[in-house]
């Protein structure tokens, strides 16, 4: 079936950069995207990818490979406040089913 | 302030009972969807309406229900309710019906206890 992976937790320093992978077994889709959630918060809207590559905003950049059914989330210069879940999503081709991961809980230590 | 609105924050309710959730989009957002969220766990997609028409189904159950109106706002009917349907819901509103790039902007959500 259609579905998207991503670890569960990943724990990281402040200041540095981590990564965070989405791959995915989906027959065809329109793009990835990234939404963060602090805890008891709504998701915002972090970055889409449309085509294969990788988008920059400010300190976070996406990455997407069809070819490779692989994404992942780049978030550099890490902040304490970055510390939420992060999920990656698509929206199929076939049935525009949204499709979402479970979540990545990313936990920064001073 | 993503510009959703949903009403109420927090409905607590008993087994079997039926109730319902508001969503007011951003203006000008055509698109509706509603998610669930069980605690500690990723979003569950249940259902998207594009300008007052059914746009996609997820794994939404058949005791659930939705429908969006000719003002735009939308409402998510759970009925016969269990223990396991404790969850928060959330509405997010986009622009187009989301082929392409399309953000999707998420209320505060309305946290569900069903006792």
């Amino acid at each position: 079936g259609q579905s998207l992976e991503q670890p569960s937790e990943v724990t990281a320093v402040e200041g540095a950069i981590v990564q965070i992978n989405c791959t995915y077994q989906t027959s065809g889709f329109y793009g990835l995207s990234w939404y963060q959630q602090h805890d008891g918060g709504a998701p915002t809207f972090l970055s889409y990818n449309g085509l294969d590559g990788l988008e920059e905003t400010g300190r976070f950049s996406s990455f997407l490979s069809r070819s490779d059914s692989y994404g992942y989330l780049l978030l550099q210069e890490l902040q304490m406040k970055d510390s939420a879940s992060y999920f990656c999503a698509v929206r199929e081709r076939s049935n525009y089913q949204l499709i979402w991961g479970a979540g990545t809980k990313l936990i920064i230590k001073p | 302030d993503s510009g959703v609105t949903q009403t109420p924050k927090h409905l607590i309710t008993a087994t079997g009972q039926r109730v319902t959730l508001r969503c007011s989009p951003r203006s000008g957002d055509l698109s509706v969807y509603w998610y669930q969220q069980s605690l500690d766990q990723g979003l569950q997609f249940l259902i998207q309406y594009y300008n007052g028409e059914e746009r996609a189904k997820g794994n939404i159950l058949e005791r659930f229900s939705a429908q969006q109106f000719p003002d735009l706002h939308s409402e998510l009917n759970l009925s016969s309710l269990e223990l396991g349907d404790s969850a928060l819901y959330f509405c997010a509103s986009s622009v187009s019906a989301g082929e392409a790039r399309d953000t999707q902007y998420f209320g505060p959500g309305t946290r569900l206890t069903v006792l």
